[in-house]
């Protein structure tokens, strides 16, 4: 099992400017994933984060936007940049260590005014 | 992967089995079916998951048709803390990876 730990577990922000969200993991993990999830929506996967490569991003996703670091196998950032209301979200951080079973944090609630 | 359909959403009494179907009609021979469940406010918890056989563990059992174009996740005795969005997601790794999730079914278990 995992256990994740992300950072802020929310945050309102001004219109313009960028977030950073942290995911911190209790034990070395081959992948992470982000996902955001939209209002009242289902979650749509952002990128996959590897160590020691770039990210991976999915179809709508772009660096520029969603800027990823993973600087070791127990940590990850994704920013959120140049804000605006459509990004207002819960993002949340997952991990995959070749186990049957995905494990996710708790999730950071983004709003942006 | 393969494309899910689901009810949006059930209704289930306290202490009834909750039977949440999920139709998969165009898996291929090698997609796992997943279930995964996301409490209000909280990430999605993996429920359990199965190829062709039929399933069960401490949570959950899960029904998989000999076609295996649909299944149905059996909650033996819903309780008031069962209430959650289910997803069924159909996945080509025998791990985590890289999840689609559909829209889910939305069950609320009722005194």
């Amino acid at each position: 099992s995992a256990v994740i730990s992300q950072k802020p577990s929310r945050d309102i922000c001004q219109r313009g400017t960028s977030l950073t969200i942290q995911c911190q993991v209790d034990s070395q993990v081959t992948m992470m994933f982000w996902y955001r999830q939209q209002p009242g929506q289902s979650l749509t996967l952002i990128a996959t984060a590897n160590q020691g490569s770039e990210a991976t991003y999915e179809s709508g996703f772009v660096i520029d936007k969603f800027p990823i670091s993973r600087p070791n196998l127990t940590f990850s950032t994704l920013t959120v940049s140049n804000m605006s209301p459509e990004d207002s979200s819960i993002y949340l951080c997952s991990v995959d260590n070749w186990d049957t079973e995905a494990f996710f944090g708790q999730g950071t609630r983004l709003t942006v005014v | 992967d393969a494309k899910t359909t689901q009810p949006t959403s059930m209704d289930c009494a306290e202490g009834r089995a909750a039977n949440l179907p999920c139709n998969h009609s165009t898996i291929s021979g090698n997609e796992y079916v997943y279930w995964y469940r996301q409490i209000h406010s909280q990430g999605p918890q993996y429920i359990i998951h199965g190829l062709k056989n039929n399933e069960t563990n401490e949570m959950a059992s899960l029904i998989i048709t000999e076609d295996r174009k649909s299944s149905t996740l059996i909650l033996p005795h819903a309780t008031l803390r069962d209430t959650a969005v289910y997803y069924c997601i159909v996945t080509s790794t025998g791990t985590a990876s890289k999840l689609t999730f559909g829209t889910g079914t939305r069950l609320q278990v009722t005194l």
